[in-house]
């Protein structure tokens, strides 16, 4: 089991802020990383599924970058709003490719 | 397109009993992975199965496990329920783990008291 963790472990902005989180992971045998948002009483739902380093995604206001050769990803939200308000998850597969180990996740509060 | 649908959504068990939840796939997905989320804790990863054939499994007692049936639905049981088992449990479905999207179910919450 890979040893995936984020930062921060919570985070309060305010609305209209630009943030952003880590999640690191072992580089060696990488194989995928993703990014989740977790909202309360909802399930987990997918924003970015990267395999190449360099990689860069986009989704409306938030992008993600990827590190494979030292094992880190940025999650970036640009002019936060209330709605961003959620646990951002990052998950690592490693080459085995049947597992997905995920982080502790990154608790988001956007005050208006 | 129907989402991932997971039954019963809550469960209040005693020690010592047992339990099976349910886990239907998204239609076509093959990859069924169980996840148990307790206060304080992330995600931890249960086991994943695929077309029938559990593939690989996390760091959890033999009281845990599961099964995948031909059209691709699941279930998980938890055997000699303990309080720690309070959780919440998701299940998530995709054609593959390591590429592709994990769709999550709206998961189980199992109280043991």
């Amino acid at each position: 089991i890979l040893n995936v963790e984020q930062s921060p472990q919570s985070l309060h902005v305010q609305e209209g802020d630009s943030t952003n989180f880590t999640c690191s992971f072992p580089s060696s045998n990488f194989y995928a990383l993703h990014w989740y948002r977790w909202e309360t009483a909802k399930s987990p739902e997918a924003l970015f599924v990267m395999t190449l380093n360099g990689d860069e995604k986009k989704k409306g206001r938030i992008s993600a970058t990827l590190n494979t050769k030292e094992g880190y990803s940025y999650l970036y939200i640009k002019g936060s709003q209330p709605e961003d308000s959620a646990t951002y998850l990052c998950a690592a597969c490693n080459n085995a490719g049947n597992m997905l180990t995920f982080g502790g996740g990154t608790r988001l509060m956007v005050k208006p | 397109k129907a989402g991932v649908t997971q039954t019963p959504r809550y469960l209040i068990k005693t020690r010592g009993q047992q339990v099976t939840l349910s886990c239907s796939p998204i239609s076509g997905h093959r990859s069924v992975s169980w996840y148990q989320q307790t206060p304080g804790q992330g995600l931890q990863f249960l086991f994943e199965y695929f077309s029938e054939t559990q593939r690989n499994k996390g760091n959890f007692p033999g009281r845990f496990s599961g099964r995948q049936f031909s059209n691709s639905r699941s279930e998980m049981n938890v055997s000699t329920l303990e309080l720690g088992d309070s959780a919440l449990y998701l299940c998530a479905s995709s054609y593959r783990v390591s590429t592709d999207t994990q769709y999550f179910g709206p998961g189980t919450r199992l109280t043991v008291l």
